[in-house]
């Protein structure tokens, strides 16, 4: 079963336009962490955030944030004035304690959310 | 400090052939992850060392993919007979300890014709 799922395959927004890319997951650990990263067209991962299962307070980094509900397990991210240097692959991740066995909290990525932002 | 790096950063070879991919990670990163992404997909795990050791080989895809890591340190991995199928970049990504944010590598793209 897919753990983080990201249902936004693309998204096209003109600059300026603040943008939310979703992202729920599928976890029984009480233990994880939840992460944001963005691939730009040269293709590294970049972080962005890391938010841990206890700490449910919602973050803001310029014009990055990032709402955290447990109820819903979504981890979703806003853009605030969208610029075109945003346009990138943002995935979505997440790592267990416990649910992948003795891998090291590896990642499990979602799909993907295509941004386009256009001048 | 120095970040992930990978070398090659692009592997053109032929079906059948043995390449090797390097993975160096950030100095002092205990924890050691590799990952292959196909295209429009994200990522998806191979193998994690702690040390020297691989701790977890699960996501490895059959026998013809191996990874070692000697000396805690520097990482390679293997592919034996490659297929076409096997063409996608592999993500190499440290973080220490494990569960600590995962810094990724640029990758290295690899093409089997």
């Amino acid at each position: 079963a897919q753990k983080v799922t990201q249902a936004q395959t693309e998204i096209s927004v003109v600059e300026k336009e603040d943008v939310t890319l979703d992202c729920v997951y599928e976890t029984r650990d009480t233990t994880y962490y939840l992460f944001w990263y963005k691939q730009p067209p040269s293709g590294e991962l970049v972080f962005l955030i890391r938010r841990n299962s206890f700490d449910e307070q919602n973050e803001i980094s310029g014009r990055y944030s990032w709402n955290f509900q447990k109820s819903t397990s979504s981890f979703n991210f806003t853009i605030t004035a969208s610029q075109v240097v945003d346009s990138a692959v943002y995935f979505c991740a997440l790592s267990e304690e416990e649910g992948n066995s003795n891998s090291g909290y590896a990642l499990n990525f979602g799909k993907g959310t295509s941004l386009l932002v256009t001048p | 400090g120095a970040g992930v790096s990978q070398t090659p950063s692009n592997k053109v070879t032929e079906k059948g052939k043995y390449v090797e991919l390097r993975c160096d990670p950030i100095s002092g990163h205990t924890a050691l992850y590799w990952y292959r992404q196909s295209l429009g997909q994200g990522p998806e795990f191979l193998i994690y060392f702690q040390g020297t050791g691989a701790a977890d080989d699960s996501g490895l895809p059959n026998d013809r993919f191996f990874a070692v890591r000697p000396e805690g340190s520097v990482s390679t991995l293997k592919i034996q007979r490659t297929e076409r199928g096997d063409s996608a970049v592999y993500l190499c990504a440290s973080s220490s300890p494990p569960g600590e944010t995962q810094y990724f590598g640029p990758g290295t793209r690899l093409l089997v014709l």
